[in-house]
């Protein structure tokens, strides 16, 4: 089973500033790899698929990147709003696994 | 609109069985694969496993594997999960999800949760 590791674990960002989260998988992924939004007290949200493709309705200030063993998911431009956990998904090999998540903090 | 609803919030004692459903509708039930995550309360997303409406072809984690069942009625774009014997440990918010499309893929749906409590 395909192993991802999410860091950091906790990030604390100032509104307005980057966040930058990492997500590694100790085998090859492809492209095949998802981000999640996941705000207090609602379902998951599908922010990125593809490693790079943004989901419909997402914001521009939501990008990705990577492929293979090493992912990257950066909100340019933080607002308040983006309180949330955050998790990768691959779906390259089943049986597909999550990341334990990145909390993100607003300072 | 494209939507996954969930049945209600269940209680059950360790033991008993239980069965949760979610109703598909705006799509096309069988072209697209549909699973079930979980996640305990305080704790991250588990992918528990993924059924093809189309043929029945179904996928599990080796966790959740012989665990859980997944099933389809393709006649009423229903998909379910199933317990034979609740354990206290089951205890968790299980959502249904569909993928972006037509092959294993990101989950593009979720439903709104199912949360299940299971008393010892």
């Amino acid at each position: 089973e395909i192993v991802l590791t999410q860091s950091p674990v906790t990030l604390s960002v100032s509104p307005g500033e980057r966040a930058t989260l990492s997500c590694r998988a100790n085998q090859s992924l492809s492209n095949n790899l998802a981000w999640y939004q996941q705000k207090p007290g609602q379902a998951p949200r599908l922010l990125i698929y593809g490693a790079t493709t943004r989901a419909t309705g997402i914001p521009g200030r939501f990008s990705s990147g990577g492929s293979g063993t090493e992912f990257t998911l950066t909100i340019s431009s933080l607002q308040s709003e983006d309180l949330a956990v955050y998790y990768c998904q691959q779906y390259n090999t089943w049986p597909q696994t999550f990341g334990r998540g990145t909390k993100l903090e607003i300072k | 609109e494209v939507q996954l609803v969930q049945s209600g919030t269940e209680v059950k004692k360790a033991g008993e069985s239980l069965k949760i459903s979610c109703k598909a509708s705006g799509y096309s039930f069988t072209s697209y694969w549909i699973g079930w995550v979980r996640q305990m309360s305080g704790k991250g997303l588990e992918w528990m496993g993924m059924m093809y409406p189309d043929d029945s072809e179904t996928r599990y984690s080796p966790s959740f594997q012989g665990q859980v069942t997944i099933s389809a009625d393709m006649f009423i774009s229903t998909t379910y999960l199933q317990w034979s014997s609740l354990k206290a440990s089951d205890t968790a918010m299980y959502y249904c999800v569909r993928a972006v499309a037509a092959i294993p893929d990101a989950f593009e749906i979720w439903g709104q949760g199912t949360m299940v409590t299971v008393s010892s």
